[in-house]
């Protein structure tokens, strides 16, 4: 089965950029979707098809994919930006989501 | 704009069926969108989906929950469901009902979840 691997934190100074790794094999050929959980609170879509953003989520998020190695880049990270962050992608008729990554902001 | 709810029962024995059914307002069932979906989380861990289906007929499930799970949607009441069988604790999660944009795409909105615990 397919398996999406991402770090279990990142850190970043508030201000600066965050960058989030989701890996895969030749996870470049798949649409990724990623998604922001706060404490307590439901997934948010924060961006989907590698780097498309929903209305509502600001411009300071942003996607690549590339290779094996899909990326969710915040820039000028925010205190309110601390929270859980989860890539998805879809193989072989099954949804598979990534383990998650904590986002802290210092 | 559209919204989802779950609900059902927080406390489920095991080896029995643990029922949930989302409600979906905001628009139709049938014409807002064919695909609907349950993803969970058990405490403390990551996301796993459990399945989707379209168009009330064509299921698409988690190869490791296949065997226990149904997924069905009921146009009348605008709601669809998920019946997971002979549970054990290792189902205790929060289930969440969503829409995927196509079976193969991103799950959005989602709803705010629904806390299910498996104990005796």
């Amino acid at each position: 089965s397919y398996e999406l691997t991402q770090p279990l934190s990142v850190s970043v100074a508030l201000g600066q950029t965050a960058r989030i790794t989701c890996g895969g094999n030749n996870i470049g050929s798949k649409n990724v979707h990623w998604y922001q959980q706060k404490p307590g609170q439901a997934p948010v879509l924060v961006i989907y098809r590698d780097n498309s953003r929903p209305s509502g989520i600001p411009e300071r998020f942003s996607g690549s994919n590339s290779g094996n190695t899909a990326t969710l880049t915040i820039s000028r990270a925010q205190a309110g930006d601390e929270a859980d962050y989860y890539c998805q992608v879809w193989d072989s008729s099954t949804v598979v989501f990534g383990g998650g990554t904590k986002l802290t902001v210092l | 704009q559209l919204q989802l709810q779950e609900s059902g029962p927080g406390l489920v024995k095991p080896s029995e069926t643990l029922s949930l059914t989302c409600t979906v307002s905001g628009g139709s069932i049938s014409s807002s969108s064919y695909y609907w979906g349950w993803i969970r989380q058990p405490p403390g861990k990551g996301l796993e989906w459990i399945g989707t289906i379209y168009y009330s007929t064509t299921t698409f499930y988690n190869p490791s929950l296949k065997s226990r799970v149904t997924i069905s949607v009921d146009t009348s009441t605008n709601q669809f469901s998920l019946e997971l069988t002979s549970v054990t604790a290792s189902d205790t999660a929060v289930y969440y009902c969503a829409r995927p944009y196509t079976q193969s795409d991103w799950f959005d909105p989602w709803g705010q979840g629904s806390l299910v615990t498996v104990s005796s």
